[in-house]
């Protein structure tokens, strides 16, 4: 059974600061990885999807990696803003097993971006 | 292009009572999936469903139930509510399973 662990659990780190939030998954049969934000009470917004064949994907101040041999994923955000404050979370499509074609989501990580 | 709907964005039932959640999918994505979300499980994934066929279904019982129209609109539907239901219930759609697109959610509280 996949299980998606998100390291830190919490962050509140000064504007302006590069930070890295941790992602990592115990079967390392994945389809593609994804990350997302979630403000509170609302839905998810996608922020970027690494393909199990890609080893990372940019989009503007966001840059994420994917390890699948070691079952790692990092996201860097550059330059953090206070617009930055959200939930931030990873999910793995399964690609074996159980999890085929599944969605296994992280338990978040509640980033606070102080001015 | 629209993003994902759903309806209601609220909905307050009473234990025992039935209740069905509408989602309809960005134009053109034919794959919809649910998700339940609570404070204490986090979210979880429910069904996946593509053209009208259920893919994917998670751990949960048989009171959860969805289907798929043909125009690609999907509807959840959980019988006999229990307390432990109360949850924004999020559903997400895509082309063929690659990037999802989330809804904003129908927050279900059952008393």
């Amino acid at each position: 059974k996949q299980e998606v662990t998100q390291i830190p659990a919490a962050l509140s780190v000064p504007e302006g600061e590069n930070l890295v939030l941790n992602c990592s998954f115990t079967d390392s049969a994945i389809y593609n990885l994804q990350w997302f934000r979630q403000d509170p009470g609302k839905g998810l917004t996608s922020l970027l999807l690494i393909q199990s064949s890609q080893r990372e994907q940019t989009s503007g101040r966001l840059n994420a990696s994917l390890d699948k041999s070691s079952g790692r994923s990092t996201l860097y955000i550059a330059a953090s803003q206070p617009g930055d404050s959200a939930t931030y979370l990873c999910a793995v499509r399964g690609a074996g097993g159980t999890s085929y074609g599944k969605l296994t989501f992280g338990q978040g990580t509640i980033l606070t971006v102080h001015p | 292009k629209a993003g994902v709907t759903q309806t209601p964005r609220y909905l307050i039932k009473t234990r025992g009572q039935q209740v069905t959640l509408s989602c309809s999918p960005i134009s053109g994505h034919r794959s919809v999936s649910w998700y339940q979300q609570t404070p204490g499980q986090g979210l979880q994934f429910l069904f996946e469903y593509f053209s009208e066929t259920q893919r994917n279904k998670g751990n949960f019982p048989g009171r959860f139930s969805g289907r798929q129209f043909s125009n690609s609109r999907s509807e959840m539907n959980v019988s006999t509510l229990e307390l432990g239901d109360s949850a924004l219930y999020l559903c997400a759609s895509s082309l063929k399973g690659d990037t999802q697109y989330f809804g904003p959610g129908t927050r279900l509280t059952v008393l």
